[in-house]
């Protein structure tokens, strides 16, 4: 079975510093898909950033960037100079090609402090 | 503009009662999906639709049932089969492309709780 997690509830920073949130996932499979989305208070799901797994290169979205390991089946995403509203939950998510079903972490409650 | 509506924003249940949520897009997107938040979980797939007038259940669909009689529209009915129907359920589309992932756009949700 495919499984996604991320093994850090909650975790919080000073604005302006950065913090790397952490997820791992299990599967087979050899081309898929990793997202991160943020849901803020508003609880609106909003994608931040997604990779595919058969580029080497690390996906960059402004002060998003992830790491990428496939071998260790890691994907971590780091946030640079943090504000205030990136106060949110984070969700770790995965898809196989050509499937459907998007597998969820349990998500990563991050709290940027002023 | 282009997105995803659903309604209510927040509904109240009573024991037994079987209720309707509505999802409505104007993205022209081929693949509508329900998913239920729970507390400290990750969303749970309940029903995806590919196509009009036809849909497969997620993982947890007992309890749930769905109908796609329009592109646009995907409504879900919680039953009163469905034994803890408390929660945030989140309405999202896609388009269907061979060979790629297509990026899944979310509504804003509905809060459903059982009085």
């Amino acid at each position: 079975a495919q499984t996604v997690t991320q093994s850090q509830p909650e975790m919080s920073v000073q604005e302006a510093e950065t913090v790397t949130l952490s997820c791992t996932y299990d599967t087979s499979e050899n081309n898929y898909y990793l997202f991160w989305y943020k849901q803020p208070p508003s609880r609106q799901m909003i994608l931040v950033i997604r990779q595919e797994a058969y580029k080497q290169q690390n996906a960059t979205e402004n002060r998003f960037s992830v790491n990428f390991q496939k071998a260790a089946k890691s994907f971590s995403l780091k946030i640079s100079d943090s504000q205030l509203g990136d106060t949110a939950m984070y969700f770790c998510a995965f898809i196989s090609e050509g499937n459907y079903q998007l597998i969820w972490g349990a998500g990563t409650k991050l709290i940027i402090k002023p | 503009d282009g997105g995803i509506t659903q309604s209510p924003k927040y509904l109240f249940r009573k024991e037994g009662q079987n209720v309707t949520l509505s999802c409505e897009q104007n993205l022209n997107h081929d693949a509508m999906y329900w998913y239920r938040q729970d507390p400290g979980q990750g969303l749970r797939l309940i029903y995806y639709s590919q196509i009009v007038n036809d849909f497969q259940k997620g993982d947890i669909a007992e309890g749930y049932s769905v109908s796609r009689e329009k592109k646009e529209s995907f409504p879900l009915t919680v039953t009163s089969a469905q034994k803890n129907p408390t929660a945030f359920y989140l309405c999202a589309s896609s388009m269907i492309r061979g060979g790629s992932y297509n990026e899944q756009f979310f509504g804003p949700g509905t809060r459903l709780t059982v009085l």
